[in-house]
C-alpha cells in the first residue's frame, strides 16, 4: 500500500512569507503528527491531529498551525517566516484509535525541506 | 519538562564488533520507547521498539533493553555491517497519542 506522502519534497520561501506543507497519511490512518528536523535541535514534535482535532501539541510559536481534513490528510502552516525556520519538516502517520497507540504503523513520509532566504 | 538524552552522540566501529547507544528520559510516566534509523537523505525508519512491560527485545542482530527504575534505555547492534552506517534515533512517548520525543541522534559509522 502507498506510504505517506508529503508534497511539495522541496521548497525555497522569503523571509516574512508564510508556507503550507501537504502530509497524506497511509489508508486507514487517522493520527497526523508532525516533526521539524534541523541539524541542530534535531527532531522536534510540532504536533498531532487526529479525527481533525489537534490532539497534542509541542513547544512552537503561533505562527506555526496545523489541520486535518475529514479524508485524515494534514497541513500545516507557518507564517511571517524567518531564516531559523529551515529545516526539513516531517509527518508520521498511523491508526491513532483509543487503545492502539503506536502498536499500529507509525510511519515516517520522506519529508519537506524548507529553506527560507 | 520532557526530554530524551541520548549518548554519544557520534560513533566509529570496525565492521563486526558491536555498537551501544543509550537513552536516559525524565518522565517516569514514559510507557513506549522506539528507535529509529535513518540514512542520509531518508525519512526515519523504525528498527525496534519496546514497551514499559518488556526489560529487554530482541530482533536478530539488534537489541533493546530497559531499565525503568533508572529510565534508561540502551540499544545493542552486534556484527556490525557497514550498512548499518546511519544516524540513530531513541524516542520516548509519554501518552497514547501521536508524541514522540526524540533524543540528539548518534551518528554510527561502521568501517569495513
Amino acid at each position: 500500500k502507498a506510504g505517506v506522502t508529503q508534497t511539495p519534497r522541496y521548497l525555497i520561501k522569503t523571509r516574512g512569507q508564510q508556507v503550507t506543507l501537504s502530509c497524506s497519511p497511509i489508508s486507514g490512518h487517522r493520527s497526523v503528527s508532525w516533526y521539524q528536523q534541523t541539524p541542530g535541535q534535531g527532531l522536534q514534535f510540532l504536533f498531532e491531529y487526529f479525527s481533525e482535532t489537534q490532539r497534542n501539541k509541542g513547544n512552537f510559536p503561533g505562527r506555526f498551525s496545523g489541520r486535518q481534513f475529514s479524508n485524515s490528510r494534514s497541513e500545516m502552516n507557518v507564517s511571517t517566516l524567518e531564516l531559523g525556520d529551515s529545516a526539513l519538516y516531517l509527518c508520521a502517520s498511523s491508526l491513532g484509535g483509543a487503545g492502539t497507540g503506536f502498536r499500529d504503523g507509525y510511519t515516517f513520509g520522506s519529508g519537506t525541506r524548507l529553506t527560507v532566504v | 519538562g520532557e526530554n530524551v538524552e541520548q549518548h554519544p552522540s557520534t560513533l566509529s566501529v570496525q565492521e563486526g564488533d558491536s555498537a551501544v547507544i543509550k537513552c536516559t528520559y525524565s518522565d517516569s510516566a514514559s510507557n513506549y520507547f522506539p528507535w529509529y534509523k535513518q540514512e542520509l537523505g531518508k525519512r526515519p525508519q523504525l528498527i525496534i521498539d519496546i514497551r514499559s512491560n518488556v526489560g529487554e527485545k530482541k530482533d536478530q542482530r539488534i537489541a533493546v533493553t530497559l531499565n525503568k527504575t533508572a529510565k534508561h534505555f540502551s540499544l545493542h547492534i552486534t556484527e556490525t555491517q557497514p550498512e548499518d552506517s546511519a544516524v540513530y534515533f531513541c524516542a520516548a512517548s509519554y501518552n497514547q497519542g501521536g508524541k514522540l520525543i526524540f533524543g540528539q541522534g548518534t551518528e554510527l559509522s561502521v568501517k569495513p
